[in-house]
């Protein structure tokens, strides 16, 4: 079937540090992977995504990494801040260019 | 642009009764989707379109009816409201193209029903 796992579902770390969410899909076929950031109580806002024919993509401090061969991909967050603060959404895109969500990952930057 | 608008922001429902959620995109977007968000559970697909007049289910369609009539608005229909339909519903939309293209939420509607 059509199906995101993303780990964890809740990931705290000091302000400074860095945090790593990982996602896997069922479908090899999959091409794009988007992954959005949901402050409380807004919509979800696109970060940052990826296409299947491209490994790595970073933009600042946040970089995304596709293993096509594994069906996962991850996404980094370097020198975490407060406002980084927010609920973490994976997704991939399936026949007929769905996009199926992941459970989502609270990420909590201590300060 | 506007982007994608949705109304109300939220609603109170009693079980039974029925209602229409709206959404509009002044984006020229040929794709729109509904989805709906539980704690937990992710954004879980209902229903999209890739065109007017082209409609079809997504991962949890019962209990729901969509039309699209028109490339700019994508209704979404509750025909008898159970408790179990209490949740976040976020309309969204973006281009057709011959590869996935950024997709782009509206404000979402909280929905409860008694």
């Amino acid at each position: 079937g059509e199906n995101v796992e993303q780990h964890p579902s809740t990931l705290s770390v000091q302000e400074g540090d860095s945090a790593v969410i990982k996602c896997t899909y069922s479908d090899s076929a999959s091409n794009y992977f988007p992954w959005y950031k949901q402050e409380l109580g807004k919509r979800p806002q696109l970060i940052i995504d990826i296409r299947s024919n491209v490994g790595e993509k970073k933009d600042q401090r946040i970089a995304v990494t596709l293993n096509k061969t594994a069906k996962h991909f991850s996404l980094h967050i370097t020198e975490t801040q407060p406002e980084d603060s927010a609920v973490y959404f994976c997704a991939a895109s399936f026949y007929g260019n769905k996009l199926v969500f992941g459970a989502g990952t609270i990420l909590r930057v201590k300060s | 642009n506007a982007g994608v608008t949705q109304t109300p922001k939220f609603q109170v429902l009693k079980t039974g009764q029925s209602m229409t959620l709206q959404c509009a995109q002044d984006m020229n977007h040929e794709y729109m989707s509904w989805y709906r968000q539980d704690p937990g559970m992710g954004l879980r697909l209902i229903h999209y379109s890739v065109g007017a007049g082209i409609t079809d289910q997504g991962e949890v369609p019962n209990g729901y009816n969509v039309s699209r009539s028109t490339t700019e608005d994508f209704p979404l229909r509750l025909l008898s409201a159970a408790p179990s339909q209490t949740s976040v519903y976020f309309c969204a939309s973006r281009r057709w193209v011959n590869r996935p293209d950024t997709q782009y939420f509206g404000p979402g509607t909280r929905l409860t029903v008694l």
